[in-house]
């Protein structure tokens, strides 16, 4: 049982625009939400997180949204560039369980020049 | 600051060889430590954590195991590897105190098991 999916596997986006990545969640225990950007052939580089007490977090042109009710978070990238082109992973944890992440499975986003 | 390296970077063995990865972390110290296995075209998948010396717990029962024999330092390791054994093998640490739960990654290693 997946309980973090990206159920869109890629996304292509024009240089300027707004990208918007979704996860979804089925596990209610989670209460810390992070996105990493990957590469290939590189470990996942931590871009943003947010707590189960916020409904927004944002550093520069991100911009995590979470919506608990729904369980379902979304990464903003304002404004897009093709040097965010990758592989971008939603992950969510029980912070009092460890601190373990579970991943979705990813979606690459494209930025066109 | 902090750093973390794995090696080797990409390894080749045959069915039955034994395995030894190796991460190590600098710039801190009590981190929590993981190692993670990508396998091709999906995500990442935890397969051991540590909260230090000697302290491991599996999430998935496999042919792999981990040991932690100094505070920075974490293996991965397996006496008899199989073809499912292929992938990009990850470590991660994080901070062991709270309010930051964020994980680091290493560069990886990709590991082809022929």
């Amino acid at each position: 049982d997946q309980q973090v999916k990206q159920n869109s596997p890629s996304l292509s986006v024009q240089e300027g625009r707004i990208s918007i990545l979704n996860c979804d969640y089925t596990n209610s225990m989670f209460d810390y939400f992070l996105w990493y950007k990957k590469y290939p052939a590189e470990g996942p580089t931590f871009l943003i997180s947010i707590s189960s007490i916020k409904d927004k977090n944002e550093d520069g042109r991100f911009t995590v949204f979470l919506n608990k009710s729904a369980k379902h978070l979304s990464l903003h990238i304002v404004p897009s560039q093709p040097g965010d082109s990758a592989v971008y992973f939603c992950a969510a944890s029980v912070i009092e369980a460890g601190n373990m992440l579970t991943f979705g499975g990813g979606t690459r986003l494209m930025v066109k020049p | 600051s902090q750093t973390i390296h794995q090696w080797p970077a990409t390894l080749v063995q045959p069915v039955g060889s034994p395995l030894s990865l190796e991460c190590t972390v600098e710039g801190t110290s009590n981190p929590n430590l993981y190692w993670y296995r990508q396998a091709a075209g999906r995500g990442l998948q935890l397969l051991f954590y540590s909260v230090g010396i000697g302290q491991i717990s599996s999430e998935v029962p496999q042919n792999l195991s981990a040991s932690r024999p100094q505070d920075r330092q974490f293996i991965l390791s397996s006496k008899k590897l199989l073809l499912s054994d292929s992938g990009f093998y990850l470590c991660a640490w994080s901070r062991g105190t709270s309010g930051r739960y964020e994980q680091y990654f290493g560069p990886g290693t990709r590991l082809t098991v022929t």
